[in-house]
């Protein structure tokens, strides 16, 4: 079965420096997602992607946060100064109008900021 | 503001047993999609049912099923004869029909299975 992919699986950073989270969506699938999730908190949107641009983005994607598609099957979540805050489980997921708007979710990557 | 509310943030069931999470949700809009997710200590997010809310028959998954009340935006997971391996963390949500909109989430509700 067809699934999302996600690199790395955890990573340690130190406050200030920048860090690329990488996701390989579904091959097929046209709609590209970020979600992030606190430790011991819900699960949050960050932002959505659909036609190499994006189409919806939540109050906590700021100005250090940036995505991009670089070529046909990579998708990249870019955090640009990181902060003690930003430490979290980040979630890339993809659907497409096929799959009936299901979600389909990565394992995710751990992000510790020291 | 769409929310969703998972009122019960600990449940715990015997082996064997049923038990059934609680999910409520708001929203204005009348087409939608709305989901169990389960999270287990590995931090994955796993699909365990779905249902349309077009649909009145309510979806079943093997030992899962739902139990969809529309009117009264209701949304709760049920899930049969419940094995060691059901133990996780539950997240309902929901998503918007007709457009590539974000799932919303519940807070979730820790499942502990008892043997």
């Amino acid at each position: 079965e067809p699934e999302v992919t996600q690199t790395p699986s955890h990573q340690v950073t130190q406050m200030g420096q920048e860090v690329i989270l990488r996701c390989v969506p579904i091959s097929n699938h046209l709609y590209f997602y970020w979600y992030r999730q606190i430790l011991g908190q819900k699960v949050e949107f960050l932002v959505s992607f659909y036609n190499n641009e994006i189409s919806e983005k939540s109050e906590i994607f700021d100005d250090q946060f940036s995505v991009e598609r670089p070529d046909g099957s990579n998708f990249t979540l870019k955090i640009r100064s990181t902060k003690l805050e930003d430490s979290a489980m980040y979630f890339c997921a993809s659907t497409n109008r096929d799959s009936g708007n299901t979600i389909y979710f990565g394992e995710g990557s751990w992000l510790t900021v020291v | 503001a769409q929310t969703v509310t998972q009122s019960q943030p600990e449940m715990s069931v015997q082996e064997a047993e049923t038990v059934t999470l609680s999910c409520t949700y708001d929203t204005s809009e009348s087409d939608y999609y709305l989901f169990w997710y389960k999270q287990p200590p590995s931090r994955q997010m796993i699909l365990v049912i779905r249902q349309e809310a077009y649909k009145q028959q309510n979806a079943t998954e093997n030992r899962f099923s739902v139990n969809f009340q529309k009117a009264a935006k209701s949304f709760s997971l049920k899930i049969s004869d419940s094995q060691l391996g059901d133990a996780a963390m539950y997240f309902c949500a929901y998503i918007l029909v007709g457009s590539a909109r974000q799932l919303t989430f519940g807070s979730g509700t820790q499942l502990t299975v008892l043997p």
